[in-house]
């Protein structure tokens, strides 16, 4: 079965630092996709990346970037130099294409980073 | 990309009515998805709809709670039936094209 787990609830960072955020999965497919995304306090979900399962490339976005370990199931993201703007919610999320079709994704609990002036 | 509109944005209902939330997408997907949100909670799938076949719930969602239509490529609506407080969530419809996307939740609270 299905499952993303996102162990951090709250990280407190000071601005300026870095901070990353685990993400650990759990899936029986080998093909699946996984995602990061955003929720800021007005309530939208704000894609920011997806990789799919037969890309293990790290890959980085401005003060973004994420870790891919298949070995490890773990698909960590790292905001470098935070800002005050980082502090949302951010939930890493699994997707499989089952057999019957469709497409189905499991989210995180989300993880907040506190970024303190 | 796919962008997607949600009505109302939010609403106060009562207790034992009922509420339906519209969803339109800018352009024609065969998948469309209903998630919820409880507060402080992260998002749960209720159900794929897809147009010209019942909707697909997921364990723990009924159709006669949570009726969904597809009447075409383009848009949805889930009506949440016989509300109760613990039916206060943001419900987001989301569509899979080469990304999934979401959009902006109707913020359901129920007194």
């Amino acid at each position: 079965a299905q499952k993303v787990t996102q162990a951090q609830t709250e990280i407190s960072v000071v601005e300026k630092e870095d901070v990353t955020l685990d993400c650990v999965y759990e899936t029986r497919d080998t093909t699946y996709y996984l995602f990061w995304y955003k929720q800021p306090p007005s309530g939208e979900l704000v894609f920011l990346i997806r990789r799919n399962s037969f890309d293990e490339q790290n890959e980085i976005s401005g003060r973004y970037s994420w870790n891919f370990q298949k070995s490890t199931s773990s698909f960590n993201f790292t905001i470098t130099a935070s800002q005050v703007v980082d502090s949302a919610v951010y939930f890493c999320a699994l997707s499989e294409v089952p057999n019957t079709g469709g497409f189905k994704t499991i989210f995180g609990a989300g993880t907040r980073p506190f970024v303190k002036a | 990309s796919a962008v997607i509109s949600q009505k109302p944005s939010r609403d106060i209902c009562q207790r034992g009515t009922s509420l339906t939330i519209q969803c339109q997408v800018d352009s024609q997907v065969t998948m469309m998805f209903w998630y919820r949100q409880q507060p402080g909670q992260s998002l749960t799938l209720i159900a794929t709809a897809n147009q010209g076949s019942e909707a697909t719930y997921e364990s723990g969602f009924v159709i006669d709670k949570f009726p969904i239509s597809r009447p075409n490529l383009t848009f949805s609506t889930l009506t949440v039936s016989n509300m109760s407080p613990e039916d206060s969530s943001i419900y987001l419809c989301s569509v899979v094209t080469l990304e999934q996307f979401f959009g902006p939740g109707t913020r359901l609270t129920v007194l």
